[in-house]
């Protein structure tokens, strides 16, 4: 079966620096997306992995390593603002989405 | 009006009934999808439209039917609610080229009792 892997919830501190991994195991690879989403809102784009490497956008960044089935999403300069969940997904040989269930961040002033 | 427009935002239904959720882009997305998002779950896709006039299900169909009768309006409908459904609905639209990034609506949180 598919599955995208997450940690359910990560608690971090304001100005440091986070990691959030995902793991998956798809039918095919054809991108990997983060998405961020406030409590009670809707998801909203961040980035978009389909090479290798790190992609970098402000004060998040995106890495993939397709070899490992592994991403992760790096937040630098935590903001309050932060504290939302964070959503992998993948899209399949399908180019169907697979959706993990999410990684709640906590900011802690 | 800019993006995905859902309604209603929230509602309360008994079970049996029959319900529409709304759904309407004004980005002129040729794809357009329905989503149900459960506590503990990954965003799970209900039914989908790659353009006008065609319809596909998803990941999780049953109980559920959709149309698509132009580009903008993608209306899902649950014939006969039953609890199971108490969910978040969202809608969604992407374009047809590069990374095909989702634009999501404000969901509709729909009880079922």
């Amino acid at each position: 079966g598919q599955n995208i892997d997450q940690p359910t919830e990560m608690t971090a501190t304001e100005g440091a620096i986070v990691q959030i991994n995902c793991t998956y195991q798809t039918s095919g690879f054809n991108g990997l997306f983060w998405y961020q989403q406030h409590a009670g809102e809707a998801p909203t784009f961040l980035s978009y992995n389909v090479l290798d490497g790190l992609e970098e956008k402000g004060r998040f960044s995106s890495f993939l390593s397709r070899s490992k089935g592994y991403s992760y999403l790096l937040l630098k300069e935590l903001q309050m603002k932060d504290s939302a969940s964070y959503l992998c997904a993948v899209r399949d040989s399908n180019y169907q989405l697979i959706w993990g269930a999410g990684t709640k961040l906590i900011i802690k002033p | 009006m800019a993006g995905i427009t859902q309604a209603p935002t929230s509602q309360i239904l008994a079970a049996g009934r029959r319900m529409t959720l709304r759904c309407t882009q004004d980005m002129r997305h040729n794809a357009m999808y329905w989503y149900r998002q459960d506590l503990g779950l990954g965003l799970r896709l209900i039914h989908y439209s790659n353009t006008a006039g065609t319809t596909g299900k998803g990941e999780v169909p049953d109980g559920y039917s959709v149309s698509r009768a132009n580009t903008d309006d993608f209306p899902l409908t649950l014939a006969s609610a039953v609890p199971s459904q108490t969910s978040v609905y969202f809608c969604a639209s992407s374009d047809s080229g590069g990374a095909n990034v989702l634009t999501f609506g404000a969901g509709s949180r729909l009880t079922v009792l």
